[in-house]
């Protein structure tokens, strides 16, 4: 059982490069997330899904798209990177009713030159 | 609307020293409380939660009860190690709501 996994760990792009991070859960849970950390501002919703095909707006989404086309599976697109964008990404996921746990993956650093 | 506010860091102590990190919310009706840790270099993890009044959440020697007349939940441990060296944050899922509202963290540096 490895919970929430993230690829790649690490990853450099130039301003302009595009990338998507992958997230995937084996917990059969309902809704995913995408988060961004950034120093002294705590976490930020980027994008979440509550369901297979679903995705919905989080508090930063400029700049960012998402897919949930399988229900384990939880991408993150940055089509033109900028360096407002480097940051420490991370996935969760949470079986879907209230007061749920979120279960988080190990992050994703990413730097934008 | 629902909002976090814990006690800003780094907070710095020695070790087997008692530990308090302040967390005060805003929610209507009653939400979910936690707590989760932040290891340097990983994801964060569950420590411990409440989801109803008077509720005790407790995990790893870490405690905190969830007091809705002062509407806060702090974080206590009776003799903290250095392995406790972490990020912690405090959060609130409001109810008929699986988001969950962030604090910004506090850093806690155990010395040995």
């Amino acid at each position: 059982n490895a919970g929430v996994t993230q690829t790649p760990k690490f990853r450099v792009l130039k301003t302009g490069q595009s990338m998507t991070l992958l997230c995937a859960q084996d917990m059969n849970h309902e809704y995913m997330y995408w988060y961004r950390q950034d120093p002294g501002m705590g976490l930020r919703l980027i994008h979440y899904s509550v369901g297979e095909g679903t995705t919905a707006k989080g508090e930063v989404p400029d700049g960012y798209n998402v897919s949930r086309l399988k229900k384990q599976n939880f991408l993150l697109g940055l089509e033109s990177a900028a360096p407002s964008q480097t940051s420490v990404y991370f996935c969760a996921s949470s079986p879907g009713q209230e007061g749920d746990t979120q279960y988080f993956g190990p992050g994703t650093r990413l730097t934008v030159l | 609307g629902n909002s976090v506010t814990q006690m800003e860091g780094p907070v710095t102590l020695s070790e087997e020293a008692f530990l308090t990190i302040n967390c005060t919310y805003t929610a209507t009706g009653y939400p979910s409380l936690f707590w989760y840790v932040q290891y340097p270099g990983e994801g964060l993890q569950l420590l411990l939660k409440a989801t109803k009044a008077d509720d005790k959440g407790s995990n790893k020697g870490f405690e905190a009860t969830y007091r809705k007349e002062t509407t806060s939940f702090h974080l206590e441990k009776g003799s903290v190690q250095v392995s406790d060296s972490a990020v912690y944050f405090c959060a609130l899922s409001a109810p008929s709501n699986y988001q969950l509202i962030w604090g910004a963290g506090t850093k806690l540096i155990i010395k040995p």
